[in-house]
């Protein structure tokens, strides 16, 4: 079993739609949990990260941390072209300070 | 601007020659990674280092080395050992307490 999944995707979702990006984990006792947003030939860059159950706001975006479920969660409000990238999510298992990422869901937003 | 500096951006290599990736970073972080992305697929740990003079392997490490004799400093060499060296190479810092990742932009190996 893979550390952290993520649907590949691709999502496709029409401009001003909610995406929606799906997470899990194994290690129930991880501790931190983060999203990458990347684009195409380009490097990763954090945009949000969340350490305690519940929701996450900043901007158009929303975390949800469930640990119970071992989910967490990405919503991107108001979709734009901009956002079509890959998102990354990743955690950092208990005991450790390495951070472990999913494979990436890729996000195409429809003009 | 505080930040971590990878070079070359693009590298093309012959079958059977090393080649170093330079990773320099400003950002007084403790640790230091590297990944390789390849298309279509999420980051790899190659190798991360906690503190100079120390590091150690992450899920691919054959075929690669690094070394840590500065803080700031964390070069990675491809060997010719490493059977499909071309890919994304992704240098990383961050502060150990956080976990939270800064990464530089990347440099592309081609093995022609």
């Amino acid at each position: 079993q893979k550390e952290v999944e993520q649907n590949s995707g691709p999502l496709s979702v029409p401009e001003g739609a909610i995406a929606s990006l799906n997470c899990t984990y194994s290690d129930r006792g991880s501790q931190s949990f983060f999203w990458y947003r990347q684009y195409s030939g380009k490097s990763p860059e954090l945009i949000m990260f969340i350490y305690s159950n519940g929701d996450k706001e900043d901007g158009r975006f929303t975390a949800q941390l469930n640990k119970a479920s071992q989910y967490v969660s990405l919503l991107i409000r108001d979709s734009q072209p901009s956002d079509s990238a890959t998102y990354l999510c990743a955690v950092r298992p208990l005991g450790d300070y390495k951070l472990s990422f999913g494979a990436g869901t890729t996000v195409t937003v429809r003009a | 601007d505080g930040g971590i500096t990878q070079s070359p951006k693009y590298l093309f290599r012959k079958e059977g020659q090393n080649v170093t990736l330079s990773c320099e970073q400003n950002l007084n972080h403790d640790a230091m990674y590297w990944y390789r992305q390849d298309p279509g697929q999420g980051l790899r740990l190659i190798y991360y280092s906690q503190i100079v003079n120390d590091f150690q392997k992450g899920d691919i490490a054959e075929g690669y080395s690094v070394s840590r004799e500065k803080k700031e400093s964390f070069p990675l060499t491809v060997t010719s050992a490493q059977k499909n060296p071309t890919a994304f190479y992704l240098c990383a810092s961050s502060i150990v307490n956080t976990g939270e990742l800064f990464f530089g932009e990347g440099s592309r190996l081609t093995v022609l």
